[in-house]
């Protein structure tokens, strides 16, 4: 399974965008990114997955360069309720899931 | 709402209990999870359930013991725990289809108190 490494924590101002990048060297060919979000003492709530370039849902955009070793989570123009704790995953898309949450990017959005 | 609905929320038992706890899921998804995560750990892959088998036992002690008699409940029965195993479970749900995007949807968990 690839590991991924994101920041363990980020500050942003609301109503700013906020971009946390996550690594991803051993990706495998076959190998999606996911990203979801948890609030605390909830579970997990997935947001985007990608495989390559840009992919953007009503809620983020996700930005993967060609070599796919690394990847973008963008949160346009947070508020006080983005503030959550990020993961990133990969893993293959379909079947059932072992994919690994590492620690998260905890993100607190400061008025 | 995310279609899958954990009970009880709240559990606090001594370590000379036997409890279980239960989650279903309304989504007609046959894969079936269960996460632990303690304080400021990452979230560890406990068990899986694809359409009714266990195919993940991730090294978990066998004071855990889950059980799905179908493919919407899965159970996991707590028995002589220690007070480490304090935690919030989590149960989550995907469709195993070779085309979707594998989304785990998960339940709210069971936070878990071990005296």
């Amino acid at each position: 399974l690839a590991k991924t490494t994101q920041p363990i924590s980020m500050d942003s101002y609301e109503g700013q965008e906020v971009n946390i990048t996550c690594s991803h060297n051993n990706i495998a060919t076959n190998d999606y990114i996911t990203w979801y979000q948890q609030f605390p003492s909830q579970g997990p709530r997935f947001i985007i997955q990608g495989y390559k370039t840009k992919v953007t849902n009503e809620v983020a955009s996700l930005f993967i360069p060609a070599d796919r070793k690394s990847s973008t989570l963008s949160l346009p123009r947070v508020s006080l309720s983005d503030t959550a704790v990020y993961y990133c995953l990969v893993g293959n898309s379909g079947g059932y899931q072992k994919v690994t949450f590492g620690i998260g990017t905890k993100l607190q959005v400061i008025p | 709402e995310t279609g899958v609905t954990q009970t009880p929320r709240h559990l606090v038992m001594g370590m000379t209990n036997k409890k279980s706890l239960k989650c279903e899921q309304h989504l007609g998804h046959n894969a079936m999870y269960w996460y632990k995560q303690s304080a400021k750990k990452p979230l560890e892959l406990m068990f899986v359930y694809n359409f009714k088998e266990q195919t993940e036992n991730n090294s978990v002690p066998s004071r855990f013991s889950p059980e799905c008699p179908n493919s919407s409940h899965l159970f996991l029965h707590l028995h002589t725990l220690q007070p480490e195993d304090s935690a919030l479970y989590l149960c989550a749900s995907s469709h195993v289809l070779a085309e979707n995007t594998g989304e785990l949807f998960f339940g709210e968990g069971s936070r878990l108190t071990v005296l």
